[in-house]
């Protein structure tokens, strides 16, 4: 059964700082990997979409990565701000299945 | 891109009471859509599968006949949880597939009373 785990739970810096958040799943078959943010009481927002067959995307100061066989993922975030203040949730689909979430990081940044 | 809506975004019922929750595919036709919940400061969990034409399927733990999942065309699925308790206040989010990939609905906060 797949499972999804993002590490740190929550994460608190101040503007400016560089970040990382984690990913990572127990089996490595997925279709993709997608990187969504979450506001409080707020629908998700599909921040990067990996397919199994690429390594990392790009969107802004938003780059995420992936390595299928270690089963692992990175959200990195450039020169955080305020605004990035949100919950980030990792998700990984098999072929025609639903996604699989994460629990979520928790982001708070401080200017 | 593709857009999934939602309705309603809010609403509030007297348990024992029915709520129906819409989610449309507006440009896109989906065969399968997908039914979330989340319980504060929980990740989203899958209640159930509905395609389009066929019966839904349920993950485990959730109730097929308190949770009624109708999807009656390639844009429209429907949710209704009947006879609401408190225990089912939640916020519900609908995703609809297209080209393998989930497009997610603003969610609907349900508050049961």
């Amino acid at each position: 059964k797949q499972e999804v785990t993002q590490i740190p739970a929550a994460l608190s810096v101040p503007e400016g700082e560089n970040l990382v958040l984690n990913c990572s799943f127990t089996d490595s078959a997925i279709y993709n990997l997608q990187w969504f943010r979450q506001d409080p009481g707020k629908g998700l927002t599909s921040l990067l979409l990996i397919q199994s067959s690429q390594r990392e995307q790009t969107s802004g100061r938003l780059n995420a990565s992936l390595d299928k066989s270690s089963g692992r993922s990175t959200l990195y975030i450039a020169a955080s701000q305020p605004g990035d203040s949100a919950t980030y949730l990792c998700a990984v689909t098999q072929a025609g299945t639903a996604l699989i979430f994460g629990k979520g990081t928790t982001l708070s940044v401080s200017s | 891109g593709a857009v999934v809506s939602q309705h309603p975004s809010r609403v509030i019922c007297k348990s024992g009471t029915s709520v129906k929750i819409e989610c449309r595919s507006l440009d896109f036709q989906a065969t399968t859509m997908f039914w979330y919940r989340q319980f504060p400061k929980k990740s989203l969990m899958l209640m159930a599968t509905s395609n389009e034409g066929s019966k839904a399927t349920y993950e485990q733990g959730v109730e097929k006949d308190k949770f009624l999942i109708n999807h009656a065309s390639l844009t429209l699925s429907t949710l209704t949880v009947t006879s609401a308790h408190p225990e089912d206040s939640s916020f519900y989010i609908c995703s609809a597939t297209s080209q393998e990939t989930q497009y997610f609905g603003p969610g609907t906060r349900l508050l049961v009373l």
